[in-house]
Formats: C-alpha cells, structure tokens, sequence
C-alpha cells in the first residue's frame, strides 16, 4: 500500500542549512508536499513539487526529487528560530478517479533550532 | 482572501454527545476535503466533496461519522455518539477545480480540536 516515511526528530544550530526527508511508495505519485505545522496550528503549505522535476527552489526552501529511489527532501537554508516546527511530507497518487485530494502524509519531522 | 476558515477551533464533548465542525473554503474553492490528525500522528484523510456529492469517502469510518456539503453554506463533518477515541484534530483542505477535477495546491484550515471527556 502507499506510505511516507519521514525521520522524527532533527535539531539544528540557528543559521545552518536543514534538510529533512522523506521517502514514498506510490510509484504513481503525481505531486509531493511540504507542509509546516507549528504547535496547535493548522498546516502551512510551503511548497509542492510535480513528478516530473527535480529540483524546485522558493527563497530558503530548495525540494529535491529522486524518483528512481522515491525520495523528497526538503533543504532551508540559513535557517532560524522561527522554522522550529513539525515539517509534513505528503503524496497525492495519479487516481484521478475519487482520491485526488486524497494526500497521504508522513508522521512528521520534529524540526528544532538551537540559538 | 480568507484561507479556509473551520469552526469552532476548540470544542468539548462528553461521551455520547454529537460532535459538528464546519468549514468554508477558500473562495473560488469547490473541492473540500475532511483529515483527522491523532496525537503524535500525521493526517489521515478522511472524505473528499464537492458541493453536494460526495466523492470519495474511503477514510471516513463506516458508523457515526457523515459529512456533507450543501449547495449553500459550509461543509458539515458529523460526529454521533462520540467516543474518546474521536479526540484529535480534524482539519478542512479545500483546492481550486483544475486538471482532473483538482488543482495542485490543496489549502489547509486551522484545524478544530475536539476533545471527548
């Protein structure tokens, strides 16, 4: 069946570059998201990537796509006290039939940043 | 333009107890789509709709849960006879129509926190 797999935790020095990953299973993946969630909020969208591209840069954020391994990662760069938050990884499959909104997400990665 | 707007953000239920959240999609949105998020879990989807059908609700647990969205108003998620399982999150998504029905970028509310005691 589909699944994301996401690390938990990951904790950073303020300024450094983050990276966190995420693999999928659904070869079949049309687009891939990154979500932002901050504790007792609802989910940021920071951006998506369509299947067929690599790379998608958006000012501190740069996603990267392998599809061969089926593997996202998402990069921030520089990055600051106010990126501490839950980072959500998700797929949406190529059924165009009922399951378009359909987005399966990853547990989530913990992202926290050290002053 | 106002995001996706859900309601209540907080509610309290006792077991037994009906539970309803709305929600209003962004404008021009027609698509709305219905996750649940358990403590430390990511967000399970639950039902997708367009105004008044229904389609696809293979999230959506077979008894006590319906969701609906009328073709005035706000997308109603209906919780009877809550239990404390049904404590958790429930957010709202809502996308433009576009390429096969949805657009690519899905927008989520703030979510409403029900908590069943």
């Amino acid at each position: 069946g589909e699944d994301v797999e996401q690390s938990l935790f990951l904790s950073v020095r303020e300024g450094d570059s983050s990276v966190i990953n995420c693999t999928y299973t659904d070869s079949s993946s049309t687009y891939l998201y990154w979500y932002k969630q901050e504790p007792g909020a609802g989910l940021q969208l920071l951006t998506y990537i369509f299947s067929n591209m690599d790379m998608k840069q958006d000012q501190r954020l740069t996603v990267l796509l392998n599809k061969k391994d089926k593997h996202l990662s998402l990069r921030i760069a520089d990055t600051q006290t106010g990126d501490s938050a839950i980072y959500f990884c998700a797929e949406r499959g190529a059924n165009y039939g009922g399951s378009q909104g359909n987005l399966i997400f990853g547990k989530g990665t913990k992202l926290s940043v050290k002053p | 333009n106002a995001g996706v707007m859900q309601n209540p953000r907080h509610l309290v239920r006792r077991r037994g107890q009906e539970a309803r959240l709305r929600c209003s999609p962004m404008k021009g949105h027609s698509h709305v789509y219905w996750y649940r998020q358990l403590p430390e879990e990511g967000l399970k989807f639950m039902v997708y709709l367009q105004k008044e059908n229904i389609i696809d609700e293979s999230g959506m647990p077979k008894e006590r849960f319906s969701a609906e969205f009328p073709k005035e108003g706000p997308s109603i998620l209906r919780i009877q006879q809550v239990v404390r399982g049904d404590s958790a999150a429930y957010f709202c998504a809502s996308s433009p129509p576009g390429q096969g029905g949805s657009g690519n970028t899905i927008y989520f509310g703030e979510g409403s926190w029900l908590t069943v005691v």
